[in-house]
């Protein structure tokens, strides 16, 4: 079954610190796993993406850490400032045309 | 200038009603596609098209009716609006399959 889970559901940590927001899936077959966010009253942006041939993407404060065997992955944002304050969606793509997207990961960083 | 065109940006409509959400992008796409936002799902992949041709259809009513009438165009009709069709409607873009996709600002509808 095509899924892809998020955890936690919901996150607040302080300005500097470290957000670990975790995503993982079901699917093998999905080889593409971008990571969008959304803030109030917007549209989801892509944030960043990684396909399987690696195991880490990095872009600035933003990175992926990718566990191909346990089917799971993770995006780090260290030193986190008050405008990461968004809502975070792991999604995954088999390359037909079809994303899947998990329920996402409400960030909040306190100043 | 926006690169995605979603018109309108609000719609309220009554039960039973057809309504037609429109989507344009210039950003010289092939691909488009259209996703649903809501409290319950919140973020729901609807439909995929390329080069004008529907991809993935994931939408199992068949009340919603993509119509791509050239490239870069892909709107929504839905008929028989239901209250539980209230919800953010967003199209997005993307070069081809696995790129990037840009969203448009999306369609807020409210079925009354």
């Amino acid at each position: 079954q095509q899924q892809v889970r998020q955890s936690p559901q919901s996150l607040t940590v302080w300005e500097g610190e470290t957000a670990i927001l975790n995503c993982s899936y079901e699917d093998s077959t999905f080889d593409y796993f971008p990571w969008y966010w959304q803030f109030p009253r917007e549209s989801p942006a892509l944030l960043i993406a990684i396909r399987p041939v690696s195991n880490k993407k990095e872009d600035g404060r933003f990175t992926i850490f990718f566990n191909k065997r346990e089917k799971k992955l993770s995006l780090h944002i260290t030193d986190s400032q008050p405008g990461d304050s968004a809502t975070y969606f792991c999604a995954a793509s088999t390359g037909n045309y079809k994303y899947v997207f998990g329920a996402g990961t409400r960030l909040k960083v306190i100043a | 200038d926006p690169k995605i065109i979603q018109k309108p940006k609000y719609l309220v409509a009554v039960t039973g009603s057809e309504k037609i959400l429109i989507c344009e992008q210039y950003l010289g796409h092939n691909a488009m596609y259209w996703y649903r936002q809501s409290a319950k799902k919140p973020l729901e992949f609807m439909f995929s098209y390329s080069y004008q041709k529907l991809m993935d259809n994931q939408t199992a009513s068949s009340r919603f009716q993509p119509q791509s009438s050239k490239k870069n165009h892909l709107d929504l009709q839905i008929t028989a609006l239901k209250p539980d069709d209230s919800a953010t409607y967003f199209c997005a873009s993307s070069q081809e399959r696995d790129y990037e996709q840009y969203f448009g600002p999306g369609t807020r509808l409210t079925v009354l």
